[in-house]
């Protein structure tokens, strides 16, 4: 069983240039969340998915966020007009609906806006 | 809202001893689960333990083991014959069953493990 794989692993981009990040989960996991992580701090919850259904996106961290899965298995996180501050590591992790809830995570894509 | 604290930024351990991290957590709710999970370098988060505050047992997994005190809020990570490979950020993390009403992992800052040889 594979785990979840994220591509890219690292993006360098432009202020202001959009960028869209893609998550593997584990085959049988239905749910999927993406996480942000910055430098010396412990990931931060942005959003997550029951199968294709976005059950929760709050926490998205401004309108330029957004996040889909389409069929219910791979997600794509975009970030449209890029900042600064956006530079980060964005994680994605997955999980079983019932029974075991731990979460796996990916290697993460390590974003960095110049 | 839940809160997690770790409160030992960094610490060091030689090889082959045991060292204790430290991890407190706020929350009214009386079900829930608490993990470790290990960060290594340049590499992904990987589960260390995981412990349902339903369960009086400690869980232990080889190496590591918790101590979970659930009257006082607290969820510690003992690792015993420390090696090299256990240098690592471990970040403690709270969830509500089921993900609760948002789904999600709420973690420490972390504590920065450095095994010296």
């Amino acid at each position: 069983d594979t785990g979840v794989s994220q591509d890219p692993r690292h993006k360098i981009t432009k202020r202001g240039q959009n960028v869209t990040f893609r998550c593997d989960p584990i085959s049988e996991h239905n749910r999927l969340y993406w996480y942000r992580q910055t430098l010396g701090q412990g990931p931060e919850f942005l959003t997550y998915f029951q199968n294709e259904a976005q059950l929760e996106k709050s926490r998205l961290l401004s309108d330029r966020f957004s996040a889909e899965r389409p069929k219910g298995s791979f997600s794509t996180l975009e970030i449209q007009r890029t900042e600064q501050g956006d530079s980060a590591m964005y994680l994605c992790a997955s999980s079983l609906s019932a029974g075991d809830e731990t979460q796996y995570f990916g290697p993460g894509t390590r974003l960095l806006v110049l | 809202a839940q809160t997690v604290t770790q409160s030992q930024p960094e610490m060091s351990v030689q090889e082959a001893e045991t060292v204790t991290l430290s991890c407190t957590y706020d929350t009214s709710e009386s079900n829930y689960y608490l993990f470790w999970y290990k960060q290594p370098p340049s590499r992904q988060m990987i589960l260390v333990i995981r412990q349902e505050a339903y369960k009086q047992q400690n869980a232990t997994e080889n190496r590591f083991s918790v101590n979970f005190q659930k009257a006082a809020k607290s969820f510690s990570l003992k690792i015993s014959d420390s090696q090299l490979g256990d240098t690592a950020m471990y970040f403690c993390a709270f969830m509500m069953p089921d993900g609760g009403s948002q789904g999600n992992l709420i973690f420490g800052k972390g504590t920065k493990l450095s095994v010296k040889p």
